[in-house]
């Protein structure tokens, strides 16, 4: 099974930077993805990763370390709009196969201040 | 808009009854999932189906099942409802083929239950 945590609160000012972290532990991994969530609305997606490093998506980052077991997005220039719960999440099963439910962490809300 | 549709958008309801909650996937998806979200909870996943087998199964209770039809529309039954039965249920698609495999979420169908 997977275990996924993740800050439950974080507040940043309106201009600045960001980092959500997302630590799990799995017992098969084949992607961690990031979802936006504004309140009772539908999960969007923001970004992917499934080898380590970096993925740049204009105002959005998201990083990997397969190794540890850790990502996080990274959010610049942060704007009211940006205030959400960002959930990660972690693809089990095979790429193309037909299992490949995400497990979701339970989020962290994030409140942007003017 | 994602593409998934769910219905009703909204369903108040009562102890012990049973109400049926739809999702059509994004043309051209053949799986289909679906997840619970309560106010103190993450995403939860219930099920996976995948042209109409059932594939992965999650945290689902034994009162509730679902289907999914030759059309690829998909149901979600829940009996015997409880308070704690109370919460927003998403179905989400998964892009046939390439690509990241990301989860596309429909609006999300909100139970209460008195």
């Amino acid at each position: 099974g997977q275990n996924i945590d993740q800050p439950t609160e974080m507040t940043a000012t309106e201009g600045a930077i960001v980092q959500i972290n997302c630590t799990y532990q799995t017992s098969g991994f084949n992607g961690l993805f990031w979802y936006q969530q504004h309140a009772g609305e539908a999960p969007t997606f923001l970004s992917y990763n499934v080898l380590d490093g970096l993925e740049e998506k204009g105002r959005f980052s998201s990083f990997l370390s397969r190794s540890k077991g850790y990502s996080y997005l990274l959010l610049k220039e942060l704007q009211m709009k940006d205030s959400a719960s960002y959930l990660c999440a972690v693809r089990e099963g095979n790429y193309g196969g037909a299992t490949n439910k995400l497990i979701f962490g339970t989020g962290t809300l994030l409140a942007v201040q003017p | 808009d994602s593409g998934v549709t769910q219905t009703p958008k909204h369903l108040i309801t009562a102890t012990g009854q049973r109400v049926t909650l739809r999702c059509s996937p994004r043309s051209g998806d053949l799986s289909v999932y679906w997840y619970q979200q309560s106010l103190d909870q993450g995403l939860q996943f219930l099920i996976q189906y995948y042209n109409g087998e059932e594939r992965a199964k999650g945290n689902i209770l034994e009162r509730f099942s679902a289907q999914q039809f030759p059309d690829l529309h998909s149901e979600l039954n829940l009996s015997s409802l409880e308070l704690g039965d109370s919460a927003l249920y998403f179905c989400a698609s998964r892009e046939a083929g390439g690509g990241t495999g990301e989860l596309f979420f429909g609006e999300g169908s909100r139970l209460t239950v008195l």
